[in-house]
Parts: C-alpha cells; sequence; structure tokens
C-alpha cells in the first residue's frame, strides 16, 4: 500500500466549531507531515512527527493542534478557526526520519471556515 | 532571505516538444531538489530527487539538472503530451538534517495538442 489517505475530502465549519482531519498511512514510514496550501500558492509547512514525536512546529496557531496517535495516524484537530484559514490542508509522509526521502502526499482535505 | 524562484509562471507548449521549467535559488546549500507534480485540487505527486552531488538524473521523459554554482536547477519533460499539462513544483531540503522542505510557487505546464 503506496498510498496516503486523508479524511474528510471536504469540511465546512463554522468559527466556533471544533473538528478533526485525519491521515493515515501504512508504508511504514516514520515521518508525517501537515501542509497549508491556499490557492495558487506553494504548500507551506505547518507540523512535522518524527518517530511519533513532534519534531517541528512552523509558528501555528493554537487553535491547529497536532497529534499522532501511533506511526500510522495522524491529526489536525481545528477550533476556534478564522475565515482565512480556508485551504486545503495536505499531509504527506516519507520513509526516513531525517528529511532526506520524497514525500508521498495525500489527496488533502479542502476546508472551508465560514 | 532564503527565495526559491520558479520563472515561468506559467508555460505553454505545443505537444512533442520539450518542456523545459527552470528553478533558482538563493541563500540555500541544499542537500537535495526535488521536483513534484500537482494537478488541480490534488496532492503533490513526487516525480525525481537529484542530490548536490549529482548532475543529472532521468526517468522515463523526464530529466532534471542540478548546478549548485549556479544555484539552478532545470526539469525537463520530453516528447510533451497533454496529460503532462499540470503544476510542477520545485522544492529544496532548508539545512542539513531539516525536515523541512520548502517548495518554490510552481510553474503551470500547458501542453497544446
Amino acid at each position: 500500500d503506496t498510498e496516503v489517505t486523508q479524511t474528510p475530502k471536504h469540511l465546512v465549519m463554522g468559527m466556533t466549531n471544533k473538528k478533526s482531519l485525519k491521515c493515515e498511512q501504512h508504508m511504514g514510514h516514520r515521518a508525517m507531515y501537515w501542509y497549508k496550501q491556499k490557492a495558487k500558492k506553494p504548500p507551506e509547512l505547518m507540523f512535522v512527527y518524527s518517530y511519533e514525536k513532534l519534531s517541528i512546529n512552523e509558528s501555528v496557531p493554537s487553535r491547529f493542534s497536532p497529534e499522532c496517535p501511533n506511526s500510522s495516524l495522524l491529526n489536525l484537530h481545528l477550533h476556534a478557526l478564522q475565515p482565512e484559514d480556508s485551504a486545503l490542508y495536505l499531509c504527506a509522509s516519507s520513509q526516513g526520519p531525517w528529511g532526506l526521502d520524497e514525500q508521498f502526499f495525500g489527496p488533502g482535505t479542502r476546508l472551508t471556515v465560514l | 532571505s532564503q527565495k526559491i524562484e520558479q520563472n515561468s509562471e506559467a508555460l505553454n507548449i505545443q505537444e512533442g516538444k520539450t518542456a523545459t521549467l527552470t528553478c533558482n535559488y538563493t541563500n540555500y546549500s541544499p542537500a537535495y531538489l526535488q521536483w513534484y507534480r500537482q494537478d488541480p485540487g490534488r496532492g503533490p505527486v513526487f516525480l525525481l530527487l537529484i542530490r548536490e552531488n549529482e548532475k543529472e538524473k532521468r526517468k522515463e521523459r523526464l530529466k532534471v539538472t542540478f548546478d549548485t554554482t549556479l544555484k539552478q536547477s532545470l526539469f525537463h519533460i520530453t516528447a510533451s503530451q497533454p496529460a503532462d499539462s499540470a503544476t510542477y513544483l520545485c522544492a529544496l531540503q532548508s539545512g542539513a538534517g531539516s525536515y523541512q522542505l520548502t517548495f518554490g510557487k510552481g510553474t503551470k505546464l500547458s501542453v497544446i495538442p
């Protein structure tokens, strides 16, 4: 299985809602990533987990809370988001923990904050 | 400050021709450089990785070069097809042992039949 899956595909939420994005990979990869991508912009790194430990937090607001329950799963908990947080949220994984390998991306969750 | 520039926002070429995309960078000393393809509304798909000590890499109709003196990578698609139409992103590792991949803004390639 060489796939990264993400659920849901689309999410519409109000500014007071709490929701979660899920990401799963069964390739035995040791690093997992969350990216945010706005329209016509490149993906921007948000968080990196290596061996299930948070390694990088790119100064992301606390209304985004990542979680890595095990080596195959990555969650992104959302709370009190702003309309400007509307974007495509991409999960990725790579084999080694050191960022020296290609990254496998999921299809993304299209998030709209009303 | 660090910059990655893909100097064409959009590139139109005729089917069958070779497409050449450019990625320039400043204030980086990347150990390697990667190229990804992204279709609208989809996640990027890895194409090629080239290390700093490699000059050229090929995969089927794709070729990438890496010139650390010029701080430039060229990405070529030979015998281009309409199915090659997509946005192509170059990405650099930000620092030694870093997990962070920083992407250029991408070049949208359109192959016209």
